[in-house]
């Protein structure tokens, strides 16, 4: 089964600035996708990173607010881009493991002050 | 939205006793999955049921699914302090991953 190992656990950040989120598996993957987690809602999906192309956004979420990079099989980052309070949430990436269901890093937890 | 539906939204019982958790969705699906999340960590996936599948179980879980409803139900047996955290289903069908809005459980020891 997978493994995810994701970078930071957690962040306080100035509003304005940028922060970027790795998540590195322990083997290559087709498809990686990134979640969001408002406080106290439920796992809301922003993108789903495919290696060499584009990453396909869901409504709601745009490139230039979340870019995303999977430069290969095995990591891809999502930047958190000009940053307010209102992104304040747990940012979570995961894999797919088939029968298994699917794989979540440990999560980044995002303040913006 | 695609957004599932879950109740209750918190539920609190005593060490013992069984929990059972509701799930609804509004889309076909492929399977539906149960995870578990402790304190605003990472999820843990707990079981997986296919869409032709009406009952699984795994150790103290189990799952039933009724598609005819668009409904599962969550049935944790004999709870422990430990199972206390927040439980999600989610479906897969021609989407990634959908959430529903989660169940908080709280188990007094």
């Amino acid at each position: 089964s997978a493994v995810i190992s994701q970078k930071p656990s957690r962040d306080i950040c100035q509003r304005g600035t940028s922060l970027t989120i790795q998540c590195q598996v322990d083997s290559q993957v087709t498809m990686m996708f990134w979640y969001r987690q408002q406080p106290g809602q439920s796992l809301t999906l922003i993108a789903t990173a495919n290696q060499g192309s584009e990453a396909t956004y869901e409504s709601g979420f745009v490139i230039d607010k979340f870019p995303i990079s999977r430069p290969n099989l095995t990591f891809s980052t999502l930047t958190v881009s000009n940053m307010s309070p209102e992104d304040s949430s747990i940012y979570l990436c995961s894999v797919e493991r088939g029968s298994y269901g699917y794989t979540f890093g440990s999560g980044t937890r995002l303040t913006v002050v | 939205s695609q957004q599932g539906e879950e109740d209750p939204q918190a539920l609190s019982i005593q060490e013992g006793e069984n929990a059972t958790m509701n799930c609804s969705y509004k889309t076909s699906i492929n399977n539906l999955q149960w995870y578990r999340q402790n304190s605003g960590r990472g999820l843990v996936h707990l079981i997986l049921i296919r869409s032709n599948e009406r009952e699984k179980h795994s150790g103290r879980l189990r799952v039933t699914l009724d598609t005819s409803k668009k409904s599962s139900s969550l049935l944790i047996t004999a709870s422990r302090a430990a199972d206390t955290a927040s439980y999600f289903c989610a479906h897969s069908g021609n989407t990634p991953l959908v959430f529903g809005k989660g169940t908080r459980l709280s188990v007094i020891a």
